[in-house]
């Protein structure tokens, strides 16, 4: 199997930048998605392809890669930022195409 | 706009096999470049993928729940399904349907159903 790892949470207080990291040995090879899941909803896709931001996301939201690490970073972060927040990518070969980190639940103090 | 939507039974017995419909609409199922995915979440836990398809008949799926799956396409009614054979009380989860957006060398999901929760019990 193939795993992605994230911290299980993460707190800020608002207007601050909120730092998400997802760990995978086949980063480097490999894009990184960001989906964004609040209490009750469907996960919305919030970056896809490491950096690429959907149209209606707002421009708070960027991500990056770096060797086997990558990051979703929430400048200015609001109230409605508070939610669960997952990574999802694949392994070097493809065989595990779907596969989701752990989640990251971001609290707005 | 692409919406989905989940639907089936809300309550199935152990050893059964889990039966769920997508209905798409504002798009077709026969769209290039479009895989149809599933996805599941059981209760207050992470996301899991199950696996997707696409019109013609290409398949992909988690390693994990292979064995037990079973995903096709109504294209009449631009519907695809899934069945999962032989559950127990941990394919308790919440279901979701998706669109795979497949292209050289990664995948995604977007948009996704507002997904339904099926419970496993006798």
């Amino acid at each position: 199997s193939y795993e992605l790892t994230q911290p299980p949470s993460v707190s800020v207080s608002p207007g601050q930048t909120a730092r998400i990291i997802c760990s995978g040995d086949a980063l480097p090879k490999q894009y990184a998605f960001w989906y964004q899941q609040k209490p009750g909803q469907a996960p919305v896709l919030v970056i896809y392809k490491d950096s690429e931001r959907p149209s209606g996301i707002p421009e708070r939201f960027s991500g990056s890669s770096s060797g086997t690490t990558v990051t979703l970073t929430i400048s200015g972060v609001q109230a409605e930022d508070e939610a669960d927040y997952y990574c999802q990518s694949a392994d070097s070969s493809r065989t595990y195409r779907g596969v989701f980190g752990g989640g990251t639940k971001l609290t707005v103090l | 706009q692409l919406q989905l939507q989940e639907s089936g039974p809300g309550l199935v017995k152990p050893s059964e096999t889990l039966s769920l419909t997508c209905t798409v609409s504002g798009g077709s199922v026969t769209s290039s470049s479009y895989y149809w995915g599933w996805i599941r979440q059981p209760p207050g836990k992470g996301l899991e993928w199950i696996g997707s398809f696409y019109y013609s008949g290409s398949t992909y799926f988690s390693p994990s729940l292979r064995s037990r799956v079973t995903i096709s396409v109504d294209t009449s009614k631009n519907q695809f399904s899934l069945k999962l054979s032989s559950v127990t009380a941990a394919d308790t989860a919440v279901y979701y349907c998706a669109r795979d957006v497949v292209a050289a060398g990664y995948n995604y999901y977007d948009p996704w159903g507002q997904g339904t929760l099926v419970t496993v019990s006798s």
